[in-house]
């Protein structure tokens, strides 16, 4: 199993500004997952990051908006930008284990007011 | 494209009830199938893993089926506790390294 240390665990952030949110893993990973659950749905992939490579990002979500970093292969971030109400979701990030069993962060809950 | 699909979306039940959560997926062509916990404003905790190979997985009082051909999996929790409170939710991965298929989860609430 890989434990998962996420920060902060949730925020209240001003439109306009950007937060930026931490995901620490005990074990090195290959890939990093960042999701997104907005209130009442259920989990959406917002991109993929690999360590030495620029991530991959899903139907909807672009750089501009959502950047990460993936310094080495323990650690990842995800900044949300210019943020507005709509952006009040949880984050979480994941990885990937023996048998592509996934485990998550404990997210963080952002409201943006 | 993957459509995973929870029924019921919600379920309350009285304590020491069984529970039994449905999962269905459209495309057959899975690698495995993973039942997760959340509890409010938190993160995902895994419950169970099947690999498509298997029938089902058991850990304490959580068994979980898988028949891939019908595209459906079965969470069944036994004796239910009022610490069972929670949303489950499942998902279904195509490959290693590809992303999760959730489902839209199912709020379960365990009455004392």
């Amino acid at each position: 199993s890989a434990v998962i240390s996420q920060k902060p665990s949730r925020d209240i952030c001003q439109r306009g500004t950007s937060l930026t949110i931490q995901c620490q893993v005990d074990s090195q990973v290959t890939m990093m997952f960042w999701y997104r659950q907005q209130p009442g749905q259920s989990l959406t992939l917002i991109a993929t990051a690999n360590q030495g490579s620029e991530a991959t990002y899903e139907s909807g979500f672009v750089i501009d908006k959502f950047p990460i970093s993936r310094p080495n292969l323990t650690f990842s971030t995800l900044t949300v930008s210019n943020m507005s109400p709509e952006d009040s979701s949880i984050y979480l990030c994941s990885v990937e284990g023996g048998y592509t069993e996934a485990f998550f962060g404990q997210g963080t809950r952002l409201t943006v007011v | 494209k993957q459509e995973v699909t929870q029924i019921p979306a919600a379920l309350s039940v009285p304590e020491g009830e069984n529970l039994v959560l449905n999962c269905s997926f459209t495309d057959s062509a899975i690698y495995n199938l993973q039942w997760f916990r959340q509890d409010p404003g938190k993160g995902l905790t895994s419950l169970l893993l099947i690999q498509s190979s298997q029938r089902e997985q058991t850990s304490g009082r959580l068994n979980a089926s898988l028949d891939k051909s019908s595209g459906r999996s079965t969470l069944y929790i036994a004796a239910s506790q009022p610490g069972d409170s929670a949303t489950y939710l499942c998902a279904v991965i195509k490959a290693a390294g590809n992303k999760l298929t959730f489902g839209g989860g199912t709020r379960v609430l365990v009455k004392p």
